[in-house]
């Protein structure tokens, strides 16, 4: 059984702080990586994709790709409250479909004012 | 440009009850992919679509669930005979790649079973 594990929080932090946001997934020959965002009784929202190893900046957001260790994490820099929802890392699944994604049950941000 | 859209956005139905939920992906989109999402889970794989053809419906919880793309664009999702653990949020994702990699999620459908 394929997969990919967070913490589910809550993790709180301070206006203006770094949120650190992080996944572990099981199968080793995942490929693709991807941060999106859910807002309470939204859909998920595409942020971020990662592909090799190291960091990925956009904006305010970096992710962070280790294979070796299968390993991707999620920075959030000047954390603002309007960040607050629940962040689901996905992991392509080439092994099975075409590429469908298998989903953490994702972790809830809150920033506080 | 639009993005992906879905029909109903909210639906009740009395179990026992067939129900159909559409989907209209990004225009021009060759990947479709339903997914079911739980309360405070994340979405789980139902089934996938390459222009018309059904590629893999392994995550199809029973055979009373049946999906259609029939001209490659709008999906739909049928539910037979509605069972109360049928209740979720059911959403639609598209992508411009055969191998899905970007996906778009519409706003889905909150399917409630009574």
């Amino acid at each position: 059984q394929k997969e990919v594990e967070q913490n589910s929080g809550p993790l709180s932090v301070p206006e203006g702080a770094i949120a650190s946001l992080n996944c572990t997934y099981s199968d080793r020959g995942s490929q693709s990586f991807f941060w999106y965002r859910q807002y309470s009784g939204k859909s998920p929202e595409l942020i971020m994709s990662i592909y090799s190893n190291g960091d990925k900046e956009d904006g305010r957001f970096t992710a962070q790709l280790n294979k070796a260790s299968q390993y991707v994490s999620l920075l959030i820099r000047d954390s603002q409250p309007s960040d607050s929802a629940t962040y689901l890392c996905a992991v392509n699944d080439y092994g099975g479909s075409q590429g469908n994604l298998i989903f953490g049950k994702g972790t809830k941000l809150s920033v506080k004012p | 440009g639009a993005g992906v859209s879905q029909s109903p956005r909210y639906k009740v139905a009395k179990r026992g009850q067939d129900v159909a939920l559409r989907c209209d992906p990004i225009s021009g989109h060759v990947s479709l992919f339903w997914y079911q999402q739980a309360l405070g889970q994340g979405p789980e794989f139902l089934t996938y679509f390459q222009n018309e053809a059904q590629l893999d419906k392994s995550g199809l919880p029973s055979d009373r669930f049946f999906a259609e793309r029939p001209e490659g664009s709008v999906s739909t999702l049928k539910i037979q005979r509605t069972q109360q653990e049928d209740s979720a949020v059911y959403l639609c994702a598209s992508s411009p790649r055969i191998y899905g990699n970007e996906q778009y999620f519409g706003p889905g459908t909150r399917l409630t079973v009574t």
